[in-house]
């Protein structure tokens, strides 16, 4: 198993242009989850989802916006990219409970000039 | 409101020597409790957890943590550090239910030195 992938693993973007991050897992797991990494901050949720369809805000999820249209699919987007998202995202799946373990992917480091 | 706070954002210890890396955090319930590393360029990955049941909990890696309620404490030990322990270290905290979001601490970066 790949466990938690991230596609790309680094990314410059310019202010104003768009992207899209993809995580994928290959371990069935119901909820996915979105973090940014900031120094000195640790990792703030931007979003997550609870199945396949679903999504929801987490703490910081101004400018981003998420679709999980397959179950083993959780795409993050950027619409019009700013300096201030020049962070580390991390991506995680969780499977159903009891288990509270969440798996997260290597990350993808971007950069916005 | 949870929060956790993680003392010490660098914390440098000698090979062989006591790791000690503190946790605290504060939750109106009894919450679920996880300690991660980070490695360079990677990304985190489960130390160990505490859900219920003993209070002392052992990981990977020789790590260990004793959950304290009364102190709001989960704090980090390790007896020996080796050289590959130089890492990042987040402790987080999740309540019961519901998505099971991680709050995460600002974590605490452990140097080993010869």
């Amino acid at each position: 198993n790949a466990g938690v992938t991230q596609t790309p693993k680094f990314r410059v973007l310019k202010t104003g242009q768009s992207m899209t991050l993809l995580c994928a897992q290959d371990m069935n797991h119901e909820y996915m989850y979105w973090y940014r990494q900031d120094p000195g901050m640790g990792l703030r949720l931007i979003h997550y989802s609870v199945g396949e369809g679903t999504t929801a805000k987490g703490e910081v999820p101004d400018g981003y916006n998420v679709s999980r249209l397959k179950k083993q699919n959780f795409l993050l987007g950027l619409e019009s990219a700013a300096p201030s998202q020049t962070s580390v995202y991390f991506c995680a799946s969780r499977g159903s409970l009891p288990s509270y373990e969440q798996y997260f992917g290597p990350g993808t480091r971007l950069t916005v000039t | 409101a949870q929060s956790v706070t993680q003392l010490g954002s660098h914390v440098s210890v000698s090979e062989g020597a006591l790791v000690l890396l503190r946790c605290n955090y504060s939750s109106s319930v009894p919450p679920y409790l996880f300690w991660y590393v980070q490695y360079p360029n990677q990304g985190l990955q489960l130390l160990l957890k505490y859900t219920t049941g003993a209070t002392l909990v052992k990981g990977i890696n020789g790590f260990e943590a004793e959950f304290k309620k009364s102190e709001t404490s989960f704090h980090l030990t390790k007896p020996s550090a080796h050289m590959s322990d130089a890492a990042e270290y987040f402790c987080a905290v999740s309540l019961s239910g519901g998505y099971n979001k991680l709050i995460f601490g600002a974590g605490t970066r452990l140097a080993v030195h010869p």
